[in-house]
């Protein structure tokens, strides 16, 4: 079955310092998508990235990237030089399904990062 | 607009009340979704409405009770809710069985008092 792990509950960090959160995941299918959301306090979940299994590409996005690594099966995201706008709960999750008429993204339970100043 | 709009923001009821969130979406997207989070507990999904047709119901009590009457818009019909129902409740919407993820709209945040 699908899983996603974010074994950090909760990181606190001080501006401009670097953070990763992690993401672990679990699927038996060889086509799958990977995603994060940020979440802020106003409670919409905002699209980050998206990534397809088969491109093991990192992606850099200005401050923000990520590193895809299948023989880990882990897709961890880093934020550089933190700023106190990037506090947030931040979800990585997974969707199986491809082609099909239901899309199921698997959600983690999500990182809350507090950026002091 | 754009995007995904969610109404009420928040929503106090009482268990013996009957309440109606909405959700509309102008993105042209073909499906869309209930999702419910409850605090220190994962994102769950509820409902899944394909080209208007529910396609997954996960195992949600019958006091919710979805409504999709045309691509556009959901509904999702409470009644005699429990406190333990209270949470934000997320609409999304995603074209292509969101292979290129969703979009979320911003949530109600429902407590049952």
């Amino acid at each position: 079955a699908q899983k996603v792990t974010q074994a950090q509950t909760e990181i606190s960090v001080v501006e401009k310092e670097d953070v990763t959160l992690d993401c672990v995941y679990e699927t038996r299918d060889t086509t799958y998508y990977l995603f994060w959301y940020k979440q802020p306090p106003s409670g919409e979940l905002v699209f980050l990235i998206r990534r397809n299994s088969f491109d093991e590409q990192n992606e850099i996005s200005g401050r923000y990237s990520w590193n895809f690594q299948k023989s880990t099966s882990s897709f961890n995201f880093t934020i550089t030089a933190s700023q106190v706008v990037d506090s947030a709960v931040y979800f990585c999750a997974l969707s199986e399904r491809y082609g099909g008429s239901q899309g199921n993204l698997i959600f983690g339970k999500g990182t809350k990062l507090s950026v002091k100043p | 607009e754009t995007g995904v709009t969610q109404t009420p923001r928040h929503l106090v009821m009482g268990m013996t009340n009957k309440k109606s969130l909405k959700c509309e979406q102008h993105l042209g997207h073909n499906a869309m979704y209930w999702y419910k989070q409850s605090a220190k507990k994962p994102l769950e999904l509820m409902f899944v409405y394909s080209l208007e047709e529910r396609v997954e119901n996960n195992s949600v009590p019958s006091r919710f009770s979805p409504e999709c009457p045309n691509s556009s818009h959901l509904f999702l019909h409470l009644h005699t809710l429990q406190p333990e129902d209270s949470a934000l409740y997320l609409c999304a919407s995603s074209q292509d069985a969101g292979v290129y993820g969703y979009t979320f709209g911003s949530g109600t945040r429902l407590t049952v008092v």
